[in-house]
């Protein structure tokens, strides 16, 4: 069946532009996660969604970072006043529960010039 | 919060050997234990994982063991082939409800030398 996409894939954006990450989960999955993946580093959880209930930004890094998932299903991360230190990769999961198998997408790489 | 430290950062083995990577956790109230395979350009693979309640666990070429007590876990792959090559992260979950958010390690690089 179709995996966890996301788009755009690649974004470039100007220092203080706002962009929209989008993340499609696998149908039937509860559970949606946000992840930032820095170049050669591991993925560093940044939110997490039950249906439309986000019940952890925990790892959101500044009040620039606001993500939402209106109807339970697509997701949208959205980072206002783009930085330099926020060019990273954007890694979004799905899981069924509390199973603990989570499914990446592809990812949404972003470059802040 | 929890802390996951991987070792080694790079490892190259030869067609047909084992490769072996190790990870230790911080908090002991951890109960989840998954490894991702990253290909370049590509997002992370769930290959295999294990829960607290098991001391082992295999799949054709690949196994991981699990050490509660020391708060470490291994990932160990066997006759490993070219296709091997990639980055490895193993991670860490207290999961439970209202929980499910994994704690990275830092990654492995992985060539397999023809």
């Amino acid at each position: 069946g179709a995996g966890v996409s996301q788009s755009p894939r690649y974004k470039v954006a100007k220092r203080g532009q706002d962009v929209a990450l989008r993340c499609d989960p696998i149908s039937g999955h509860v559970s949606l996660f946000w992840y930032q993946q820095a170049l050669g580093q591991g993925p560093e959880f940044l939110t997490y969604f039950q249906n439309e209930a986000q019940l952890d930004k925990s790892g959101l890094p500044s009040d620039r970072f606001f993500a939402e998932r209106p109807e339970g299903s697509v997701s949208t991360l959205k980072i206002q006043r783009t930085q330099q230190e926020d060019s990273a990769v954007y890694l979004c999961a799905s899981s069924l529960g509390v199973t603990g198998e989570q499914y990446f997408g592809p990812g949404t790489r972003l470059t802040v010039t | 919060g929890e802390n996951v430290e991987q070792h080694p950062s790079t490892l190259s083995v030869q067609e047909g050997d084992s490769a072996v990577i190790k990870c230790t956790y911080s908090d002991s109230a951890s109960n989840y234990f998954p490894w991702y395979k990253q290909e370049l350009g590509k997002g992370p693979q769930l290959i295999i994982d294990i829960r607290s309640n098991v001391g082992e666990k295999k799949d054709q070429r690949i196994a991981v063991t699990l050490n509660k007590t020391a708060k470490h876990f291994s990932l160990h792959i066997t006759e490993t082939q070219p296709e091997d090559s990639a980055v490895y992260f193993c991670a860490a979950s207290i999961l439970g409800p209202g929980n499910e958010k994994l704690t990275f390690g830092t990654g492995t690089r992985l060539t397999i030398i023809p």
